[in-house]
């Protein structure tokens, strides 16, 4: 049982570039959502799905797209890739509004 | 005002040590309450999550007042290995989201 996974572990862009962080869980949790990490700041909800089909707005989504085809993936897209951006992104999931599983983490540098 | 207030310490305790965190709401309606850890450049972990009735797991004890909007954990005879930072979180009536604190660190000294 695997949990939570996302890949790439770490990345670095350049500014303008796309990219799209994979986050896949075999719990078959409802809920999936993408955080971001700054120092300071704690987790900030980008965006966040209640099931596959379904997405919705989190405090932070400017600059990035998400999609749920399925209940095991969830994938963050940066469009546009920028300094603001840099960033550790954890994605996770959970059953309901029970406990979150959290995957180990994207540490993302735009130059 | 954040939603979800902690103390961001560091708090330095001595082994052994008894030591106390509070974490402060600020919507009514929050609903599910959760201490996770968080080691330095890992993920989040759930710690415990916190009851209205108070919840114990082995040294550590959470409780919830929900009069005064507030939930703590209490962490007894610190061990080294307890050294990381404590997030509190919040999960409102009616949606989805989890909101974080910020995380209060702890440092246990040998």
């Amino acid at each position: 049982n695997a949990g939570v996974t996302q890949t790439p572990k770490f990345q670095v862009l350049k500014t303008g570039q796309s990219m799209t962080l994979q986050c896949a869980q075999d719990m078959n949790h409802e809920y999936m959502s993408w955080y971001r990490q700054d120092p300071g700041m704690g987790l900030r909800l980008i965006h966040y799905s209640v099931g596959a089909g379904i997405t919705d707005q989190g405090e932070v989504p400017n600059g990035y797209n998400v999609s749920r085809s399925t209940t095991e993936d969830f994938p963050l897209r940066l469009l546009s890739a920028a300094p603001s951006q840099t960033s550790v992104y954890f994605c996770a999931s959970s059953a309901r509004r029970d406990t979150q599983y959290f995957g180990p983490g994207t540490r993302l540098t735009v130059l | 005002r954040k939603e979800v207030e902690q103390d961001p310490g560091p708090f330095n305790v001595p082994e052994g040590a008894t030591v106390a965190f509070n974490c402060t709401y600020s919507n009514s309606a929050s609903q599910s309450f959760f201490w996770y850890r968080q080691d330095c450049r890992k993920e989040p972990k759930l710690l415990m999550s916190v009851y209205s009735s108070g919840n114990e797991d082995g040294r550590f004890t959470a409780q919830l007042n929900r009069a005064s909007q507030y939930i703590s954990l209490l962490i007894r005879d610190s061990k080294l290995s307890d050294s990381a930072t404590y997030l509190c979180v919040v999960n409102n009536l009616g949606t989805y989201k989890y909101i974080f604190g910020t995380g209060t660190r702890l440092k246990v000294l040998a």
